[in-house]
């Protein structure tokens, strides 16, 4: 029973391009959440997802981010055009219903050079 | 928005000496959760809270939530190396989605 899956671990991209970040929740899940979390920082929320909905973007810078949770395959977090403030750890989350006890994916951590 | 603070932001202990931390919610919670942070991971569910009040215990770890359900905290009795890490409290206020509080990083010396 394989748990949170996310990949990349580790994502180097040049300042400019697009990052695209992968996460695929537990079996029987259908809720998925990403967070950010800055060096010695704490866990920022950014998007809630169901399956084909964003239920709650309020933690989602307004430009540059985007994330989707389709009907087959992964939530995907993009953002584009990246700069060196999105380095960071982004982390996805699935829990079974709303609220409740999270399963953290391992993270991702992003690196803009 | 919603705001969770937790103090305090570090703390040090001898082995064995206990260790508390303490989360404040600026609203009323409908449930409060801890997870635990080792070094370089990722965050691990430990426990719910959802009535006023509640108090629950995993083997050293004693778990409470406030009467007013906007404030809580975690005490380790009898603290272990393998303690050290970042605690986090995370509530909701109805809403789905969980606001994390800014964690405590514990560091045991042995």
């Amino acid at each position: 029973n394989a748990g949170v899956m996310q990949n990349p671990r580790h994502l180097v991209r040049r300042r400019g391009q697009e990052a695209r970040l992968r996460c695929s929740p537990m079996k029987g899940h259908s809720h998925v959440y990403w967070y950010r979390q800055l060096p010695e920082e704490g866990l920022k929320f950014m998007v809630y997802l169901q399956k084909e909905n964003i239920i709650d973007e309020s933690g989602m810078p307004k430009e540059r981010f985007s994330a989707e949770f389709p009907k087959e395959g992964p939530s995907i977090l993009r953002i584009q055009q990246v700069v060196r403030g999105d380095s960071a750890a982004y982390f996805c989350a699935s829990s079974p219903t709303g609220g409740y006890g999270y399963t953290f994916g391992s993270g991702t951590r992003l690196t803009v050079v | 928005g919603q705001q969770v603070m937790q103090i305090p932001q570090y703390q040090h202990v001898q082995e064995g000496e206990d260790f508390t931390t303490y989360c404040n919610s600026s609203t009323t919670l409908s449930n409060i959760q801890w997870y635990k942070q080792r070094p370089g991971g990722h965050p691990v569910f430990l426990i719910q809270l959802v009535k006023s009040g509640e108090v629950k215990k995993q083997k050293r770890l004693t778990f409470q939530f406030g009467e007013a359900k906007k404030n809580s905290s975690l005490h380790i009795t009898a603290t272990q190396t393998t303690d050290v890490g970042t605690y986090f409290c995370a509530g909701t206020t109805g809403a789905n989605n969980l606001f994390f509080g800014t964690g405590t990083r514990l560091t045991v010396i042995p």
